[in-house]
């Protein structure tokens, strides 16, 4: 079966500070990845999403990037975090010819 | 793009009523619909969904029924409990933009009280 992990699943940093979070997918091959944002109390805001090693797709821009070196790997980056990054990081995946989206367990952000 | 739209906002019902939940989308070669419960600081995740060919699907307690005219999918949750106290948020894919992005709702914090 397939499982997705996402680590660390809670992050204090400051201002100015680098970021990398790590999203991995286990039991499929060539999955769709995503990262969405949830701000406290608010919806989900898609920030990147692949097809594909090397594909980024980004929705907004922002202080923020994604890469994928692998083809089960999604890692999200930031040179500077700012205050506005703070938020509830979430991987997804999918199959690439599947519907149904499947998140990973989350990582709190909070920026100070 | 597509924009779906969610209400209420909130809901407030007592345990054993029901509750319904309303979303609308603007693109009408969507054809997959799934909602999510999102209970705090977890995960969402995936209660049920619909395809564009049934209008009606049910899993227990839960239902969601899909007009393709009207451009809208209703979440139904029969005999609530307090454990279904959540947000729940709606979504589904849009032709323009190759159906590789869920697009969401804006979520509906549903409060069951016992």
């Amino acid at each position: 079966s397939q499982t997705i992990h996402q680590w660390p699943a809670t992050l204090v940093q400051p201002v100015g500070s680098p970021l990398s979070l790590e999203c991995t997918v286990e039991g499929t091959s060539n999955p769709n990845l995503y990262w969405y944002r949830q701000a406290a109390g608010r919806g989900l805001q898609l920030l990147f999403y692949s097809v594909g090693i090397g594909q980024i797709s980004s929705e907004v821009p922002q202080n923020l990037s994604a890469s994928r070196p692998q083809d089960r790997q999604f890692i999200l980056s930031s040179k500077k975090l700012l205050l506005s990054d703070s938020g509830f990081y979430l991987c997804a995946w999918r199959g690439a010819s599947g519907e149904k989206l499947f998140f990973g367990s989350g990582t709190q952000l909070s920026v100070l | 793009g597509e924009n779906v739209e969610q209400h209420p906002s909130t809901l407030s019902v007592q345990e054993g009523d029901s509750a319904v939940i309303k979303c609308t989308y603007s693109d009408s070669a969507s054809n997959y619909f799934p909602w999510y419960k999102q209970e705090l600081g977890k995960r969402p995740q995936l209660i049920i969904d619909i395809r564009s060919n049934v209008g009606e699907k049910k899993d227990q307690r839960i239902a969601v029924t899909l007009n393709k005219t009207a451009k809208h999918f209703s979440l139904h949750i029969t005999e609530t409990q307090p454990e279904d106290s959540a947000v729940y948020f709606c979504a589904t894919y849009s032709e323009n933009t190759g159906f590789q992005k869920l697009v969401f709702g804006t979520g509906t914090r549903l409060l069951v009280s016992p």
